[in-house]
């Protein structure tokens, strides 16, 4: 049972290029979420997906996608990286209606 | 003013030493309280709930006090391995979002 796992682990793109970052669970939770965390700011919200077939913004969505792939695995998508998303990027998830959410390991990204 | 606020710290403190760390959330409609740990370069991982009453797990105690919108950690015995950032999380109930504070950092020295 590997919980939440993210790839890559490490990534360096220059500004304008763009990548996906890949997120999966196999604790069968219906609800997926992508954070960045960034120094003095704390964890924020990107995007979530309450369950699969839906996703919806959450606190700074600019600059991202998302899809709800099936029910395991939620990406994230950046179409023309910028400095300013250089980041820790975390995906979770959790059973919609609980609040405990549980994290992936987070994928250090650099802009260059 | 933040949703979530919590002092960075760092809290330096012995081995064995009682630490209380404070967090103050501003919606008073939040319904639920945690305090998630992270550690250097890891993923949060949960602590422990905050209910109303009170509770307690092992060398950790969690408050809520819901009038002046303020919970609190308390960690008695420290340990070396306790040396983390403590993260202060509310549901301000949209639905399963939830908010997170800055963290604040406890550093347990010999």
């Amino acid at each position: 049972n590997a919980g939440v796992t993210q790839t890559p682990k490490f990534q360096v793109l220059k500004t304008g290029q763009s990548m996906t970052l890949q997120c999966a669970q196999d604790m069968n939770h219906n609800s997926m979420y992508w954070y960045r965390q960034d120094p003095g700011m704390g964890l924020r919200l990107i995007y979530y997906s309450a369950s699969e077939g839906t996703t919806d913004k959450g606190e700074v969505p600019n600059g991202y996608n998302v899809s709800r792939l099936n029910k395991r695995e939620f990406s994230l998508r950046l179409e023309s990286a910028a400095p300013s998303q250089t980041s820790v990027y975390f995906c979770a998830s959790s059973v919609w209606g609980r609040d405990t959410q549980y994290f992936g390991p987070g994928t250090r990204l650099t802009v260059l | 003013r933040k949703e979530v606020e919590q002092d960075p710290g760092p809290f330096n403190v012995p081995e064995g030493a009682t630490v209380a760390f404070n967090c103050t959330y501003s919606n008073s409609a939040s319904q639920s309280f945690f305090w998630y740990r992270q550690d250097c370069r890891k993923e949060p991982k949960l602590l422990m709930s905050v209910y109303s009453s009170g509770n307690e797990d092992g060398r950790f105690t969690a408050q809520l006090n819901r009038a002046s919108q303020y919970i609190s950690l308390l960690i008695r015995d420290s340990k070396l391995s306790d040396s983390a950032t403590y993260l202060c999380v509310v549901n301000s109930g949209g639905g399963n979002k939830l908010t997170f504070g800055t963290g604040t950092q406890l550093k347990v020295e010999l």
